[in-house]
């Protein structure tokens, strides 16, 4: 199987600051197609996760701006440009390459 | 708008089995796979498995934790898809999501406890 590796395991952040979150995978995520199968969700407190970036750069419908996705290969990166009080939750990134789609332990991001 | 609800679910004796039903609306089912992701008490996300749609033949892949014990279903006519749990064990305590590939649109979640 794949594996996800996130880091930080959490972080805390003051509102109106930037805030980012690396996902390494155990081997490479490009597919012969050319796309990469990488995505990354939030799951707030108490609520199912929600999409955020798939194939790595690109946000889901009604996902705010301040939401990037960037990477290549097995290093990926989701920045939040100004962390807002709602951003709070944790974030996972997930292949979608190859099964069984494995998932990150998962970032835990706080507001200071 | 798109719509995804678990039903089923509950208190279960280790051992015994149970079904979870994903209800869709606002689309239909039968043009998408669509996956079972399950959650630990605490914990990180599992994916359990998913059914393809009809077009891509409509099996099945499993989580080998799972493999041989769970079985997933479908039924287009009713936009419903299904997780059997047979055999379930202490650690299939979980809340269990559906969601459809690619991922985009999550049920609220059931919780299964094995106990």
């Amino acid at each position: 199987d794949i594996v996800m590796t996130q880091t930080p395991v959490s972080l805390s952040v003051t509102p109106g600051q930037p805030a980012s979150i690396s996902c390494r995978s155990s081997q490479s995520l490009l597919y012969t197609d050319g796309k990469i199968y990488l995505d990354w969700f939030l799951q707030r407190p108490g609520q199912s996760p929600q999409l955020l970036i798939y194939e790595v750069f690109n946000r889901f419908s009604g996902v705010p701006e301040r939401f990037s996705g960037s990477g290549s290969g097995t290093d990926f990166t989701l920045e939040i440009s100004r962390v807002e009080a709602e951003d709070i939750g944790v974030y996972y990134c997930m292949q979608a390459l190859q099964l069984p789609p494995t998932f990150g332990q998962g970032t835990k991001l706080e507001i200071k | 708008e798109v719509h995804l609800v678990e039903s089923g679910g509950g208190l279960v004796q280790p051992g015994r089995s149970l079904t979870l039903s994903c209800t869709a609306s606002g689309f239909n089912l039968e043009d998408y796979t669509l996956s079972w992701v399950r959650q630990a008490p605490g914990k990180g996300l599992e994916w359990v498995g998913f059914i393809r749609s009809q077009t891509y033949g409509g099996t099945t892949e499993y989580a080998a934790s799972v493999k041989g014990r769970f079985t997933i279903s479908r039924d287009d006519s009713k936009n419903i898809a299904y997780l059997q749990m047979n055999s379930l064990k202490t650690e299939d305590t979980a809340v269990y999501y559906c969601t459809r590939d690619p991922y985009d649109y999550w049920g609220r979640g059931r919780l299964v406890t094995v106990s």
